[in-house]
């Protein structure tokens, strides 16, 4: 079945740098990859995905990468705000499959 | 505001207890996932449901099971709970089955936190 890497597992930065999130995958056949974010105590929400016939795609701060070749795909936020703060959770799934294999979450904190 | 509700917000139960957990879907999404997501970790897939038929199940043993009603609202099943069992139960829906190869967003409830002792 499909495996996903993530890191880092904790990220700390200063408010307006810019913080970047690796995904790893194993599956060949996975080719969408949404990401989400977790707030404290909250459900997760959808920020961003994007499909295996995009390279990238960008909205507004955020911005995800894939690299099928490598089977690996990167989130990029920039200019982060405190309100960024909060753990984001990639996945990976493929055509057809109802079963999307999750990543284990990278903490994010942005200081002030 | 995402449209769905689960019930209860948190729940302790004893080992070896049954439990029963309840989620209301968004309004016009006729598939619901299960998710068990234990601390620290990402969400763990249980099992789908579409149209009130189970519709793929991720690797969990058969005491945990579900059931799916005509309105769409579904239930998660857990009996003989064990202390592993400790975990935020989600539910997510979307207004198709992902087996379709769709690639339907799934909205995500606030979740049930379910302790064990």
């Amino acid at each position: 079945g499909e495996n996903v890497e993530q890191h880092p597992s904790t990220l700390s930065v200063q408010e307006g740098d810019s913080a970047v999130i690796k995904c790893t995958y194993s599956d060949s056949a996975s080719n969408y990859f949404p990401w989400y974010k977790q707030e404290l105590g909250k459900r997760p929400q959808l920020i961003i995905d994007i499909r295996s016939n995009v390279g990238e795609k960008k909205d507004q701060r955020i911005a995800v990468t894939l690299n099928k070749t490598a089977k690996h795909f990167s989130l990029h936020i920039t200019e982060t705000q405190p309100e960024d703060s909060a753990v984001y959770f990639c996945a990976a799934r493929g055509w057809g499959s109802y079963i999307p294999t999750f990543g284990r979450g990278t903490s994010l904190i942005v200081h002030p | 505001e995402t449209g769905v509700t689960q019930s209860p917000t948190h729940l302790i139960k004893t080992r070896g207890q049954q439990v029963t957990l309840r989620c209301s879907s968004q309004s016009g999404h006729n598939t619901v996932s299960w998710y068990q997501q234990a601390l620290g970790q990402g969400p763990q897939f249980i099992f789908q449901y579409y149209r009130e038929e189970e519709n793929g199940r991720g690797n969990f043993p058969p005491r945990f099971s579900g059931l799916q009603f005509p309105n769409y609202s579904s239930e998660l099943n857990v009996n003989a709970l064990e202390l592993d069992d400790s975990a935020l139960y989600l539910c997510a829906s979307s207004p198709g089955t992902s087996g379709s190869g769709s690639y339907n967003e799934q909205f995500f409830g606030p979740g049930t936190r379910l302790t064990v002792l």
